[in-house]
């Protein structure tokens, strides 16, 4: 089966610009996650989605960061503005289920550098 | 708060030595352990879940919940085993915690 797929793959901004990233989940998989990881740092839950309608979103920067997923199966992420500790590799991932137990997928994730 | 701890962050050992990769965890219910990796120039995907108690590629995981811990074990060490390793912690319904991960370099 294809698996998660993200675009683009790297990004190069300068801060206070704005940037967004894309992702399809695996056919049929109904939850889709966001994260972010620092250089150094394990994967940090950004947003947790159960086909179009959000689960979790508490270590989300709303302030700055906004996701969404419309019709359940794409979803963007999108920074603005950007500020420099936003570097990082941002995952996307995907689930048959949203309990903690069910094997998430990842995405190849995008590498962003906020210059 | 829920944590994941991985001490080493960096592994070295020689082909066909044992191998060791500590995972302690904090939390008071009952957890959900996942060892996840990380292959040069490959997605992160899942190795092993504690629930299911199997071996794959030769390692296998003990949950431990007096020591809190979900070491990664293998009896010998092959080069294909140099990778980034990452100790996940979940709790059924809140998001997995991943520790800052472990990376083991097998030296031929």
């Amino acid at each position: 089966e294809a698996g998660v797929a993200q675009s683009p793959r790297y990004k190069i901004i300068e801060k206070r610009q704005s940037v967004a990233f894309w992702c399809n989940p695996i056919s049929g998989h109904a939850t889709l996650y966001w994260y972010q990881q620092i250089l150094g740092q394990g994967p940090k839950l950004l947003i947790q989605f159960q086909n179009n309608g959000v689960v979790d979103d508490s270590q989300l920067p709303k302030d700055r960061f906004s996701a969404e997923r419309l019709k359940g199966v794409d979803s963007t992420l999108k920074i603005q503005p950007a500020k420099l500790e936003d570097s990082a590799v941002y995952l996307c991932a995907s689930s048959l289920g949203g309990r903690s137990y069910n094997e998430q997928f990842f995405g190849p994730g995008t590498r962003l550098t906020v210059l | 708060a829920q944590r994941v701890t991985q001490p080493e962050k960096l592994l070295s050992v020689f082909k066909g030595a044992p191998v060791e990769l500590k995972c302690n965890y904090s939390y008071s219910g009952s957890p959900e352990l996942f060892w996840y990796v990380q292959y040069s120039r490959q997605r992160l995907q899942l190795l092993l879940r504690h629930i299911s108690r199997e071996s794959i590629k030769g390692f296998t995981a003990d949950l431990n919940k007096g020591e809190t811990s979900f070491h990664l074990k293998k009896p010998f060490a092959q080069e294909e085993d140099s990778a980034m390793y990452y100790c996940a912690l979940g709790t059924g319904n809140t998001p997995l915690v991943f520790g800052k991960g472990t990376r083991l370099s097998v030296i031929a």
